[in-house]
């Protein structure tokens, strides 16, 4: 199995701020990679798709880039429905997903 | 407009058997692949089982040989069988549609809770 690693795993940040938010696959899955939010009690929600495609309907503000093993996701200017935990996934073979990186308000 | 809806969790004893079902609607699903995500409480996701439009089957490790998928294309109905439940399956269990390549998971359904307890 690929193997996902999430930095960090959790950070604090304010309205208005910039973030990022890494992602590290243990081997490379080329651009075959996809960010999800998840709020409390919600499913989780298609971000972006092989690495850096915005899924119709997502804001702007939510970016991704990388290839091979190393990818960021960036969210600028945060607001507040922003506030929730990111997971990555490759979908290069059989799905594994990142550990989560919860964003919570500072 | 996708929708998803899942149903068929509860709590069972350990060693017992669910079958999960999600009604699909709004897309052509016998042309659909369709995938199974379970989260344990408090926990990160983790990848289950999915079929295509074809048929094929594909489950991962921790499940192979006790997780049956399966689906009836008449009904637009997704299904996983869970049989021989350890305390480790607990957790919301998701069905998911892909939106270009399989596992790019961009349709979910709101999820059914399986509890494994004695």
């Amino acid at each position: 199995d690929i193997q996902m690693t999430q930095s960090p795993s959790s950070l604090s940040a304010s309205v208005g701020d910039r973030v990022i938010i890494t992602c590290r696959a243990s081997q490379s899955v080329t651009t075959y990679l996809n960010w999800y939010q998840q709020k409390p009690g919600k499913a989780p929600k298609l971000l972006i798709y092989a690495a850096s495609t915005l899924q119709r309907g997502v804001p702007s503000r939510f970016s991704g880039s990388g290839s091979g093993t190393d990818f960021t996701l960036t969210i600028n200017s945060l607001q507040p429905e922003d506030f929730a935990t990111y997971f990555c996934q490759q979908s290069y073979t059989l799905p594994t997903f990142g550990q989560g990186t919860r964003l919570d308000i500072k | 407009e996708v929708q998803l809806l899942e149903s068929g969790g509860g709590l069972v004893q350990p060693g017992g058997s669910l079958r999960l079902s999600c009604v699909a609607s709004g897309f052509t699903f016998d042309t659909s692949t369709m995938n199974w995500v379970r989260q344990a409480p408090g926990k990160g996701l983790e990848w289950v089982s999915v079929i295509d439009g074809s048929g094929r089957t594909v489950y991962a490790g921790s499940v192979e040989g006790r997780f049956t998928v399966s689906r009836d294309t008449s009904a637009n109905t997704l299904y996983l069988q869970l049989n021989n439940l350890r305390a480790d399956d607990t957790a919301m269990y998701y069905c998911a549609k892909d939106i270009f390549s399989g596992y790019d998971l961009g349709y979910w359904g709101q999820g059914t809770l399986v509890t494994v307890s004695s």
